[in-house]
């Protein structure tokens, strides 16, 4: 199986505030997708990087996959408390069956 | 339709029956997926479908949970003979390929066996 391992298991930040996740993975990623479940909630899809070295970027939240294709960040700037939620690093696995997820990552934005 | 439809959205069932997820996928989606999240967890696959085929079934806790998916299109999640350890959130979600396309969820049937 492929892990995906996020840090920080939690975060609690000030409004306005940046702050990082990360996920890396024990191989090499063939695709690197970025959800966000608000509690409760369903999953909503964020981004998708497939490239090494890939940066996409929506609204605040930017992600990008390292050169290796084994590591992801998932960057908010100036958060605000709509971004609260758990965020979820998934993959495809290499053989192209499975779907797996990170260890997620709830985030608390303080107004 | 336009999104990923599962039901019920909840179901609360006594120890002992049989329960039956339903998923209808978004219109034209080869792929189809099962998860299962516990609170406080990210989603943990159980199986998979290509079209009616199913690909991988690994993650099935054990052989009281079944999954069909006959046409290609809408799947059932079957578990048999409920044990109160079954009690989560079902989650299914469905993508236009099995690769390097992004998995797009339904809002989940909440189970709860009592």
């Amino acid at each position: 199986s492929q892990e995906l391992e996020q840090s920080p298991q939690s975060l609690i930040v000030q409004e306005g505030k940046n702050l990082t996740i990360n996920c890396t993975s024990s191989k090499t990623l063939y695709g690197l997708y970025w959800y966000k479940q608000k509690y409760g909630e369903g999953l909503i899809f964020l981004m998708m990087l497939q490239k090494g070295g890939e940066e996409k970027s929506h609204e605040k939240i930017t992600a990008k996959l390292d050169e290796k294709k084994q590591q992801s960040s998932l960057h908010i700037t100036a958060s605000q408390p709509s971004h609260a939620g758990i965020y979820l690093c998934g993959a495809d696995s290499n053989a192209g069956n499975q779907f797996y997820f990170g260890t997620g990552t709830s985030l608390t934005v303080i107004p | 339709g336009a999104g990923v439809s599962q039901s019920p959205r909840y179901k609360v069932t006594k120890r002992g029956q049989d329960v039956a997820l339903r998923c209808d996928p978004i219109s034209g989606h080869v792929s189809l997926y099962w998860y299962r999240q516990a609170l406080g967890q990210g989603p943990e696959f159980l199986t998979y479908f290509n079209y009616e085929a199913q690909q991988d079934k690994s993650g099935l806790p054990n052989d009281r949970f079944s999954a069909e998916r006959p046409e290609g299109s809408i799947s059932t999640l079957t578990i048999q003979r409920t044990e109160q350890r079954d009690s989560a959130m079902y989650r299914c979600a469905s993508s236009f390929s099995n690769y390097n396309s992004p998995l797009h969820f339904g809002n989940g049937t909440r189970l709860t066996v009592t």
